[in-house]
């Protein structure tokens, strides 16, 4: 069985400042995860995902993530919020050749 | 290629009408996931399709839902009869193997 945890449902922070979501996953087998965006009233964008390569990976949009598998962790971040990367951010594990399970997402905030 | 495709994109309904949803996943991509969005449950996976074959269904809520896939480039979802509970968006999503998936802009399901 697979699962992801997205730990905050709404984040907030202000223009400039870094950015940091929060995504850990359980998984069985070596998992790939992945990163999606959302905005509103439209379907869910990739940002980056991980496959086995890298830990480091680099997405759209100035974000990236780290695979931490002694932590369970591929938390994103962003040096610096733009007003534009305010929407809803799924993280998502696939294991094998399984289904792809997502979590439930967080609300990025962005003031100015 | 225009990417996933679904439709309508906006769907009103009366209680115990028949409701389908169509996909049309990308040329090529050997799975296909249908999933629903709602404020209070983030994103279910209904149904998942590998060659056209559905491999997990599990998470299809009941017998009023079914869906098919009769060959690589559609497929549809089905709600019969409709319920004001099932009032959600319905996104379809198409992968090949090992790369991510690609979701349609989704269907806004509203039954009254």
């Amino acid at each position: 069985a697979q699962s992801v945890t997205q730990l905050g449902s709404h984040v907030s922070v202000s223009e400039g400042a870094l950015v940091l979501l929060r995504c850990n996953y359980s998984s069985s087998v070596p998992p790939y995860l992945f990163w999606y965006v959302q905005y509103p009233n439209q379907g869910l964008q990739l940002l980056l995902k991980y496959t086995s390569a890298a830990t480091l990976v680099k997405g759209i949009n100035g974000f990236e993530a780290e695979f931490k598998k002694s932590e369970t962790s591929f938390h994103l971040t962003k040096p610096s919020a733009h007003m534009s990367d305010a929407a809803e951010y799924f993280c998502a594990v696939m294991a094998g050749y399984s289904t792809l399970t997502f979590g439930k997402g967080t609300m990025l905030l962005v003031s100015p | 290629d225009a990417g996933v495709i679904q439709s309508p994109r906006h769907e009103v309904t009366e209680m115990g009408q028949e409701v389908t949803l169509r996909c049309k996943p990308i040329s090529g991509h050997n799975s296909l996931f249908w999933y629903r969005q709602t404020m209070m449950r983030g994103l279910e996976l209904l149904i998942y399709f590998n060659n056209n074959v559905p491999i997990d269904d599990s998470g299809m809520p009941e017998d009023r839902f079914s869906a098919k896939m009769p060959n690589a480039s559609f497929s549809t979802l089905k709600i019969q009869p409709s319920e004001p509970r099932d009032s959600a968006v319905y996104f379809c999503a198409s992968l090949a193997q090992n790369t991510e998936a690609f979701f349609g802009q989704g269907t806004r399901l509203t039954v009254v």
